[in-house]
């Protein structure tokens, strides 16, 4: 069965700095992955995500993402911090042979230190 | 302005007293999904939709119904809810070939006592 982890419920950074939110998943074919991201009171928002061309995917705002195999992760990377990042971000997993599911993971908040 | 709405936004109910969460979309999209969403649980799925008159159970299907009578609308129903159904609930949709690409809808916080 499919399954996506993320390390860290709570991720802080300052202002400018670089963000790293990690993401590993469990299959046993290359998925599909995706992240999402959560402003307060919000709904979830499609951030970037990997259907099988680049490993390296950019999404809005800056963010980037690399797919490793050998790794089994995708994580998710920002090379500068901006107050306005912050929120939850959820990475999400998706069989290719299925048109219906995809898997949440726990979720990670971000904040940013002025 | 492309847009899944949800109603009501804020729920308090009482054990054992049905209530229905309605959701719809002005998309046109085939796929809709019922999700809650628990502190440190993530989204979990309750229910989904391929198209109308066409559901199937998600992760967490028990306490609750659905119907999908027209393609916009995807309403929830809690027959009997109970405290341990207090959540935070999100409805999406997507069309059938990015179906990755969900429009989440602004979310209803119910609390059951």
């Amino acid at each position: 069965a499919q399954s996506v982890t993320q390390l860290g419920s709570h991720v802080s950074v300052s202002e400018g700095a670089l963000v790293l939110l990690r993401c590993n998943y469990s299959s046993s074919v290359p998925p599909y992955l995706f992240w999402y991201v959560q402003y307060p009171n919000q709904g979830l928002q499609l951030l970037l995500k990997y259907t099988s061309a680049a490993t390296l995917v950019k999404g809005i705002n800056g963010f980037e993402a690399e797919f490793k195999k050998s790794e089994t992760s995708f994580h998710l990377t920002k090379p500068s911090a901006h107050m306005s990042d912050a929120a939850e971000y959820f990475c999400a997993v998706s069989d290719r042979s299925s048109a219906s599911k995809i898997i949440f993971g726990s979720g990670t908040r971000l904040s940013i230190r002025p | 302005e492309a847009q899944v709405t949800q109603n009501p936004r804020y729920l308090i109910t009482v054990t054992g007293k049905k209530l229905t969460v309605t959701c719809s979309q002005n998309m046109n999209h085939e796929y809709m999904s019922w999700y809650r969403q628990d502190p440190g649980l993530g989204l979990r799925q309750i229910y989904y939709s391929m198209n109308v008159e066409v559901t199937d159970k998600g992760d967490v299907p028990e306490g609750y119904k659905v119907s999908r009578k027209e393609k916009r609308n995807f309403p929830l129903i809690l027959e009997s809810p109970s405290p341990n159904q207090t959540s935070l609930y999100f409805c999406a949709s997507s069309n059938s070939f990015y179906y990755y690409e969900q429009y989440f809808g602004p979310g209803t916080r119910l609390t059951v006592t």
